[in-house]
């Protein structure tokens, strides 16, 4: 099974509107962490949000912010206002695991467009 | 400023040959991760490790092998690279407790 799914592998969204970028993921453990990353077309994996299992508010960066909803097991990513800039790739990730073994798996990742 | 380093940008290799792509990070981070990545399947793991001399198998580790001998350099080995290698290889490295990891440029690897 999945660990990590991204069910929109294109999106489309006008300049200075709202989106949100899928992500669904699967753990038996308690704790974990879930982030979300932007790879733009220059291939560099930019980190911009993260989400702990036990946090209980959304965690927010800036025009990013990371809709948590733990029973659903989903980690939706809403880019407000969005920019051209933010055309890229931008991928779901989950670390997970006990002590010091702790994977990190990433989703198939979602290509954002941001149209003029 | 945070650092992981892989040691090319850009290999061709022969099919058959034995590939070591290199990884070193300055941040002193008990994890490293080696991922490949191919069009419309994301970034699958590969190897992790969580110390010196310590790894764990990720998803699609048939076919590689790696090594961790210091704390700061995590290899990736093909050990008889065929041409469904492929693919761009990217690493990253995390302390136990950070919140994110950081990613090195990748090395676009072609095996003819």
């Amino acid at each position: 099974a999945q660990k990590i799914t991204q069910t929109q592998p294109g999106m489309f969204v006008q300049e200075k509107e709202a989106v949100t970028l899928d992500c669904t993921y699967d753990t038996s453990d308690q704790s974990y962490g879930l982030f979300w990353y932007k790879q733009p077309s220059s291939g560099e994996m930019i980190f911009l949000i993260y989400q702990g299992s036990y946090d209980e508010q959304n965690a927010t960066e800036g025009r990013y912010s990371l809709n948590f909803q733990k029973a659903r097991k989903s980690a939706n990513l809403v880019i407000s206002a969005s920019q051209l800039g933010d055309s890229a790739m931008y991928f779901c990730a989950m670390r997970e695991g006990s002590g010091s073994a702790r994977q990190l798996t990433f989703g198939s990742g979602t290509q954002l467009t941001v149209l003029p | 400023d945070v650092k992981v380093t892989q040691s090319s940008r850009y290999l061709v290799k022969r099919t058959g040959e034995k590939v070591f792509l290199e990884c070193v990070q300055d941040m002193d981070h008990e994890n490293m991760f080696w991922y490949r990545q191919d069009p419309g399947l994301g970034l699958r793991l590969i190897y992790f490790s969580y110390d010196v001399k310590m790894k764990e198998k990720g998803d699609i580790p048939e076919g590689y092998s790696v090594s961790r001998e210091k704390k700061e350099r995590f290899s990736l080995i093909l050990e008889s690279a065929s041409t469904n290698q492929t693919s761009m290889y990217l690493c990253a490295s995390s302390a136990y407790i950070s919140r994110e990891a950081f990613f090195g440029q990748g090395t676009r690897l072609t095996v003819v």
